[in-house]
């Protein structure tokens, strides 16, 4: 089974609007990395979360992770179409090096 | 952050060669990663390269397939060997810089024929 599962798989939103996307995992995270990916090209670093309850945000990005730091959510406020693409979490499950699990990844496409 | 820059940013290879991707930063880091983005897939992590030691690789993947060097702490080649359509992927660096912040370059997208 896949050890961070990401929700929604895609998601369609009209400019303008908010959205909230997860990622959750069955055990304890030691670091939780959001990160944007354009279509076959790198990966764009957002925000890095360690602390239970921590809170993050970049621009109209704030990412949250929760107090038993094994849920993480993204929410983006008034979206815009330069928010489209494919939204990665990674983690840091062992806290004994930085190698990185990651989801499947969210496309979200937002409609002008 | 940091400036990481990979070459080739894309390449259409034949079955049975090999292709090696540099990776180059624009300041010294210890730690570095090669990870693999197969196509609608996510990331999965092929080794981590330190400088002066030997790669360590994932389960799955072995020296002989995916050799590494890191000769300098700005610089790391990992080339795929003896290639097959199946090794088709985005193949992506990443270097950690200050406190667990990890930065990915842009990635060498490779087509093996």
């Amino acid at each position: 089974s896949q050890e961070l599962e990401q929700s929604p798989q895609s998601l369609i939103v009209q400019e303008g609007k908010n959205l909230t996307i997860n990622c959750t995992s069955s055990k304890t995270l030691y670091g939780l990395y959001w990160y944007k990916q354009k279509y076959g090209e790198g990966l764009i670093f957002l925000m890095m979360l360690q602390k239970g309850g921590e809170e993050k945000s970049h621009e109209k990005i704030t990412a949250k992770l929760d107090e038993k730091k094994q849920q993480s959510s993204l929410h983006i406020t008034a979206s815009q179409p330069s928010h489209a693409g494919i939204y990665l979490c990674g983690a840091d499950m062992s806290g004994a090096n930085s190698k990185l699990t990651f989801g499947k990844g969210i496309t979200l496409s937002v409609r002008p | 952050s940091a400036v990481i820059s990979q070459k080739p940013s894309r390449d259409i290879c034949q079955r049975g060669t090999s292709l090696t991707i540099q990776c180059q930063v624009d300041s010294q880091v210890t730690m570095m990663f090669w990870y693999r983005q197969q196509p609608g897939q996510s990331l999965t992590l092929i080794a981590t390269a330190n400088q002066g030691s030997e790669a360590t690789y994932e389960s799955g993947f072995v020296i002989d397939k995916f050799p590494i060097s890191r000769p300098n702490l700005t610089f790391s080649t990992l080339t795929v060997s003896n290639m097959s359509p199946e090794d088709s992927s985005i193949y992506l660096c990443s270097v950690e810089l200050g406190y667990n912040e990890q930065f990915f370059g842009p990635g060498t997208r490779l087509t093996v024929l």
